[in-house]
């Protein structure tokens, strides 16, 4: 089967750093995503990885772990706006195109 | 330019009305992807097209029917739906489908309609 957990809700400070975890057992991995959704509005490309390590842009970083299952979204300097659900995706290959496995996604509130 | 935009932006339709849902991009991606979202839920893929052909329907109800003019439209009709079915319908486009495993084939997505069947 195929499952990707993230948690619920996490709250985080102004200016503070905040990692937000996202675990996968899937079968056909191909890369992992991370998009960031603001209430009502379209989810936004924040970052992809296939090898194992940290891609860095800006006040985001994601990091990956092939071997672990796991990766996570790490945010610095937070901002207000940062306040939303980020919702990591598995890329899996599917027949001749691929499809994207989501979690469930992290609401992130973000306090003065 | 990474934008792909849908219209209409609202909907509100009644149980027996036929609307279609619009989503364009000039991109030059190749694969379109329509995906219904509800509150507090990820979204939920529906139909793939690559290369103007579908290539991948999620069982989705016959109500629901997709079609790909061309390569930068991608449409949805509505007929006869549920008052389930109200949602945020997301249209997404990337460059490939996966014929090209290590490419990212990033999926840009639009801002989406609001669909309320009354």
């Amino acid at each position: 089967g195929q499952n990707i957990d993230q948690p619920t809700e996490m709250t985080a400070t102004e200016g503070a750093i905040v990692q937000i975890n996202c675990t996968y057992q899937t079968s056909g991995f191909n890369g992992l995503f991370w998009y960031q959704q603001h209430a009502g509005e379209a989810p936004t490309f924040l970052s992809y990885n296939v090898l194992d390590g940290l891609e860095e842009k800006g006040r985001f970083s994601s990091f990956l772990s092939r071997s672990k299952g796991y990766s996570y979204l790490l945010l610095k300097e937070l901002q207000m706006k940062d306040s939303a659900s980020y919702l990591c995706a598995v890329k899996k290959v599917r027949q001749s195109n691929y499809q994207l496995i989501w979690g469930a996604g992290t609401k992130l509130i973000i306090k003065p | 330019d990474t934008e792909v935009t849908q219209t209409p932006k609202h909907l509100v339709m009644g149980m027996t009305n036929k609307k279609s849902l619009k989503c364009e991009q000039h991109m030059g991606h190749r694969a379109m992807y329509w995906y219904k979202q509800k509150a507090k839920k990820p979204p939920e893929l529906m139909f793939v097209y690559s290369y103007e052909k579908l290539s991948i329907n999620e069982s989705v109800p016959s109500r629901f029917s997709p079609e790909c003019p061309n390569s930068s439209l991608l449409n949805l009709h509505l007929h006869a739906l549920q008052p389930e079915d109200s949602a945020l319908y997301l249209c997404a486009s990337s460059q490939d489908a996966g014929r090209r495993e290590r490419g990212t084939d990033t999926q840009y997505f639009g801002p989406g309609t609001r669909l309320t069947v009354l």
